[in-house]
């Protein structure tokens, strides 16, 4: 876990505030996404991207948007968070040359963040 | 469409007992299957995965799963289990035909150990 570090790890904040959730990591992998965490859910897409210039939305990116900084940088914004969007939030990695043929690479997640949104 | 589905909210298991923890999919084409957990404040772990080939797979922490193709399910087991197995465990899937990101995560199922 220690590879993909997310900050902060928790945070609380009120209802139309801009929050930014950061992700760094030091795997050396291209692909990074964001997915969300809610009880009885389990996790959902946000967004993905497979390198610097691609960025991809998720099954639920209304609301958040993102920002690939560098290889090793994925930033989540809520730009006006709202008490729905309180949930735990996971950045995880992938590298797909560590794979061979079509298999789909494992993704490595970070440690979470908890958001909570008054 | 793709969709995965774990029908226990929660397994109770004895230390040294077996543990079985149920996942179900369904995909268009073939399936990618995963298996994740997750312990308390930190984020998912890769535990094993099925792609092709054998249907029982051997993971981590003496896990292994059994992909059954016509009953679509992809049971994680432990012939005996341990206190420090409790844990949160996510199935994920994806359809070989979509985009790499898009995993399809079931909805957890909580995994209690007593000794």
């Amino acid at each position: 876990d220690a590879d993909v570090t997310q900050t902060p790890r928790n945070r609380i904040t009120k209802t139309g505030k801009r929050i930014m959730l950061e992700c760094s990591q030091t795997k050396g992998h291209d692909r990074m996404y964001w997915y969300r965490q809610d009880p009885g859910l389990g996790l959902r897409l946000i967004y993905y991207s497979f390198d610097v210039k691609d960025i991809n939305k998720g099954e639920i990116s209304d609301g958040y948007s993102v920002s690939r900084q560098a290889q090793a940088k994925f930033s989540l914004s809520l730009e006006s968070a709202i008490p729905n969007q309180t949930a735990l939030y996971f950045c995880a990695t992938s590298d797909p040359s560590l794979t061979s043929g079509r298999s789909p690479d494992t993704q490595y997640f970070g440690p979470g963040t908890r958001l909570t949104v008054l | 469409a793709q969709s995965v589905a774990q029908p226990e909210d929660q397994v109770n298991v004895a230390e040294g007992n077996p543990l079985t923890v149920k996942c179900t999919y369904s995909v268009s084409g073939n399936p990618y299957l995963f298996w994740y957990v997750q312990y308390p404040n930190r984020g998912l772990q890769f535990l094993l995965k099925y792609i092709t080939g054998d249907n029982l797979v051997k993971g981590s922490y003496g896990f292994e799963a059994e992909f059954n193709k016509s009953q679509t399910s992809f049971h994680l087991k432990k012939p005996s289990a341990l206190v420090s197995d409790s844990a949160l465990y996510f199935c994920a899937v994806r359809d070989m035909r979509l985009s790499w990101g898009k995993f399809q995560f079931g909805a957890g199922t909580q995994v209690v150990v007593t000794p």
